[in-house]
Parts: C-alpha cells; sequence; structure tokens
C-alpha cells in the first residue's frame, strides 16, 4: 500500500522560500507522476506541478517562475520549494499520486502541510 | 481554457439522488476524477477516469461525463455524504493538471 509522509517549515516570513519533502512508502518511484497540490484556507484545490523519477517536470503555468519541483530517487523522495513567498501562499500543501501511472485520479495523498507566510 | 466549473453549492434530501457536474474544455479529451473532502480531512477519491470506484468507496458513488460536461452521482445520499467535492483533469492545451472550484454538498 502506497503511503506518502510529508514534512517541512509550518511558518514562514514574505520573501522567503517554502520547502516542503515528501517520500514514498511501499511503492516503486518509477511509472509515475508525483504532484503537489495546495489549498488556501476556505478554498479550492490548486495543482502546483509534478515530476517523474526521471526528472521531468510541469508546472501550472502561474507558478512556474517560482516553484521547483525535484526529486530523489534514491531516498523515494520528491520535494517542493517555492521561492518569494507572500501571504497568496498561505495554504495545506499535499502531495499526491495518481491512482495508476496514467490517471489524473490523485488516490494517494500526504497528510498535508499548513505553511502560514506572515511577517 | 484551462478551468473546470462546478455550482459552488448543491443540496440533496435524505436517500435521494444527486448530481454534481462539472463543466470544460479539457473533458472533451481527459477523463473526470472526482474528490470528496470533509473538514480538516484531505480529498479522498470517489471516482477516477469518468467511472471508476476506488476500493472501499460504496457503489452510490458513479460517474459519467458526456461533451464537456462530467456528473457524479450519489444515489440514495447519506448524511456522511456531506461534504465539498471537486473535479479535476488534465489540461493538454497547458499539459496540467486542473481542479474545479468545488461544490458543497449539504444532505438535508
Amino acid at each position: 500500500q502506497v503511503q506518502l509522509q510529508q514534512w517541512g517549515a509550518g511558518l514562514l516570513k514574505p520573501s522567503e522560500t517554502l520547502s516542503l519533502t515528501c517520500a514514498v512508502y511501499g511503492e516503486s518511484f518509477s511509472g509515475y507522476y508525483w504532484s503537489w497540490i495546495r489549498q488556501p484556507p476556505g478554498k479550492g484545490l490548486e495543482w502546483i506541478g509534478e515530476i517523474n523519477h526521471s526528472g521531468s517536470t510541469n508546472y501550472k503555468s502561474s507558478l512556474k517562475s517560482r516553484a521547483t519541483i525535484s526529486v530523489d530517487t534514491s531516498e523515494t523522495q520528491f520535494s517542493l520549494k517555492l521561492n518569494s513567498v507572500t501571504a497568496a501562499d498561505t495554504a495545506v500543501y499535499y502531495c499526491a499520486r495518481g491512482v495508476s501511472g496514467y490517471s489524473y485520479g490523485y488516490g494517494y495523498w500526504g497528510q498535508g502541510t499548513l505553511v502560514t507566510v506572515s511577517s | 481554457s484551462s478551468e473546470l466549473t462546478q455550482d459552488p453549492a448543491v443540496s440533496v434530501a435524505l436517500g435521494q439522488t444527486v448530481r454534481i457536474t462539472c463543466q470544460g474544455d479539457s473533458l472533451r479529451t481527459y477523463y473526470a476524477s472526482w474528490y470528496q473532502q470533509k473538514p480538516g480531512q484531505a480529498p479522498v477519491l470517489v471516482i477516477y477516469d469518468k467511472n471508476n470506484r476506488p476500493s472501499g468507496i460504496p457503489d452510490r458513488f458513479s460517474g459519467s461525463s458526456s461533451g464537456n460536461t462530467a456528473s457524479l452521482t450519489i444515489t440514495g445520499a447519506q448524511a456522511e455524504d456531506e461534504a465539498d467535492y471537486y473535479c479535476n483533469s488534465r489540461d493538454s492545451s497547458v499539459n496540467h493538471v486542473v481542479f474545479g472550484g468545488g461544490t458543497k454538498l449539504t444532505v438535508l
């Protein structure tokens, strides 16, 4: 059974860099895209981007200039960095994976990390 | 367009059938998936790739699609189905994933 466990700093100041890591347990890293998704308080889900085992990435257009997703296959982990954060980046951040290698139905989610940006 | 549109709120009487819809151009190319989210919890996938239910999801949940509209149907809604529901799909025009704005389902 696939399990995703994520961690990272929960309180940032404006202009700092958000950094989150997601560890994958119980499944091979290859053959899938691994995603980051966020949800501002009281709002809907927003896809940030994805990476596969070989490091190929896709990002939401509006975040592409600030977001970097990387992978460490030896540790079966992938990470999100988002630079120059503002209050608008305050959200619960989730890592996630599709139910299969060709599905965009995210059947596996991390527990979520609340990141608050405040001076 | 890289948007999926959902009605903000829908209500259903206990035991009745409700349909939640999701509209967008990307649905002409890619299947929709659906998520249930209760307060303070991570989303839970209830339907993927148009009409597939993950293990453990009750069969009162079903999905369908026609043209640019995908639908999630709950047949015989239960009190525990009260939640926010989100759709998503791939958008090939911008090569990323899009989510709908969510529908708050109230079970009366």
